[in-house]
């Protein structure tokens, strides 16, 4: 069975801080995908990331970085330099590969950006 | 189309009453999802659909949820019987199988309320 773990309810930081959100996966599969969602207020679910199991280089864009371990089983995503715009919940996924295959996903994690 | 398109967005009815919800993915995505979303909580898997065999039921919370898909395009939710508890957003994502990899994407959602 698949499940992702997003201990964090919810963070609260004032603007400029960084901010980690952690993730914590299991799966028995040997190869899957990781992602990390946003959903702002409006609702729509916003692809961040995937990241295939067999790459554990860590992945900067702009203020985004994301550090995958296998040995810990964890995908975590911090924002650096926060900005009121990046509140959002921020959601964790896995699926195994192979076909059409459902996202599992975490509970996500509501964060919001004090100006 | 341009992204997917769920109707209505929004649907108010009464215990007791069947809705459908109607979900029309990207032109050319071989792979449709549905998952629900309770008010503060994570992303529920559903169903999927593989052109219009649904290899996954697994997540159909009771026998009064239903769902098919035609000419391998459009699908329907159904839920007879209508519950307070199944007050949710339903969220339809679809992907394209093989090629080159473009991810999952996801629907507005269609908001439904229970009264």
């Amino acid at each position: 069975a698949q499940k992702v773990t997003q201990a964090q309810t919810e963070i609260s930081v004032v603007e400029k801080e960084d901010v980690t959100l952690d993730c914590v996966y299991e799966t028995r599969d040997t190869t899957y995908y990781l992602f990390w969602y946003k959903q702002p207020p409006s609702g729509e679910l916003v692809f961040l990331i995937r990241r295939n199991s067999f790459d554990e280089q860590n992945e900067i864009s702009g203020r985004y970085s994301w550090n995958f371990q296998k040995s810990t089983s964890s995908f975590n995503f911090t924002i650096t330099a926060s900005q009121v715009v990046d509140s959002a919940v921020y959601f964790c996924a896995l699926n195994r590969q192979g076909g059409a295959q459902k996202l599992v996903f975490g509970q996500g994690t509501r964060l919001t950006i004090n100006p | 189309g341009a992204g997917v398109s769920q109707s209505p967005s929004n649907k108010v009815t009464e215990k007791g009453k069947d809705v459908e919800l109607r979900c029309d993915p990207i032109s050319g995505h071989t792979a449709l999802y549905w998952y629900r979303q309770s008010l503060g909580q994570g992303l529920e898997f559903l169903i999927y659909f593989q052109g219009n065999s649904a290899p996954d039921k697994s997540g159909l919370p009771s026998d009064r949820f239903s769902a098919e898909r035609t000419g391998g395009s459009v699908s329907t939710l159904t839920i007879q019987r209508t519950q307070q508890e199944d007050s949710a957003v339903y969220l339809c994502a679809s992907s394209r199988l093989g090629g080159t990899y473009v991810g999952y994407t996801f629907g507005s959602g269609t908001r439904l309320t229970v009264v």
